[in-house]
């Protein structure tokens, strides 16, 4: 089993929806949680960090934390063409010593 | 805040030749730095954790000797690929934790490091 696992997609979503993206850890003593984007060729940039149950809003973003089913997920709101990008889920073990990432779920908004 | 420099951003080098890549936290010191590769259209793969002043932390499969990496300080971690082959050739990321408070990682711009 991974330790962190995500659907690689592509998932597709018409503009103006709500997008998504979900992701499974397998590590139950992990502390920290983390969305990052990457667009094709670049480097990820960190869009939210959670670290306790329930959601955490971010503009359009919303982060949520379910440590009992060991789950998180990433909701977009009114997405953007520009929101197209590979979406990666990261979360720190239970040591905190290292970043574990998911394998990326690719987004795609559709005008 | 939180920016973290790498560079350079892309080189070409000749088979056999060795390759540094650096990676500075510009405004906050970082004891851990993390460094990555990636294939095109795969995901990360971390390579190795630096911790400053102490030696590298290398994942499973990772040659150290090939890959040899020197944190000297808490704002600063090279990546030297020595005896660089064309296998090597791939998308090489670093990223930084502060040191206090704040748990997330911070990524560099990347290298794209071809071989030939």
């Amino acid at each position: 089993q991974k330790e962190v696992e995500q659907n690689s997609g592509p998932l597709s979503v018409p503009e103006g929806a709500i997008a998504s993206l979900n992701c499974t850890y397998s590590d139950r003593g992990s502390q920290s949680f983390f969305w990052y984007r990457q667009y094709s060729g670049k480097s990820p940039e960190l869009i939210m960090s959670i670290y306790s149950n329930g959601d955490k809003e971010d503009g359009r973003f919303t982060a949520q934390l379910n440590k009992a089913s060991q789950y998180v997920s990433l909701l977009i709101r009114d997405s953007q063409p520009s929101d197209s990008a590979t979406y990666l889920c990261a979360v720190t073990g239970s040591s905190a010593s290292k970043i574990i990432f998911g394998s990326g779920t690719r987004l795609s908004i559709r005008p | 805040g939180a920016v973290v420099s790498q560079h350079p951003s892309r080189v070409i080098c000749k088979s056999g030749t060795s390759v540094k890549i650096e990676c500075r936290s510009l405004d906050f010191q970082a004891t851990t730095m993390f460094w990555y590769r990636q294939f095109p259209k795969k995901s990360l793969m971390l390579m190795a954790t630096s911790n400053e002043g102490s030696k590298a932390t290398y994942e499973q499969g990772v040659e150290k000797d090939k890959f040899l990496i020197n944190h000297a300080s808490l704002t600063l971690s090279t990546l030297t690929v020595t005896s660089a082959h064309p296998e090597d050739s791939s998308f090489y990321i670093c990223s930084a934790r502060p040191t206090r408070g704040i748990s997330e990682a911070f990524f560099g711009q990347g290298t794209r490091l071809t071989v030939v």
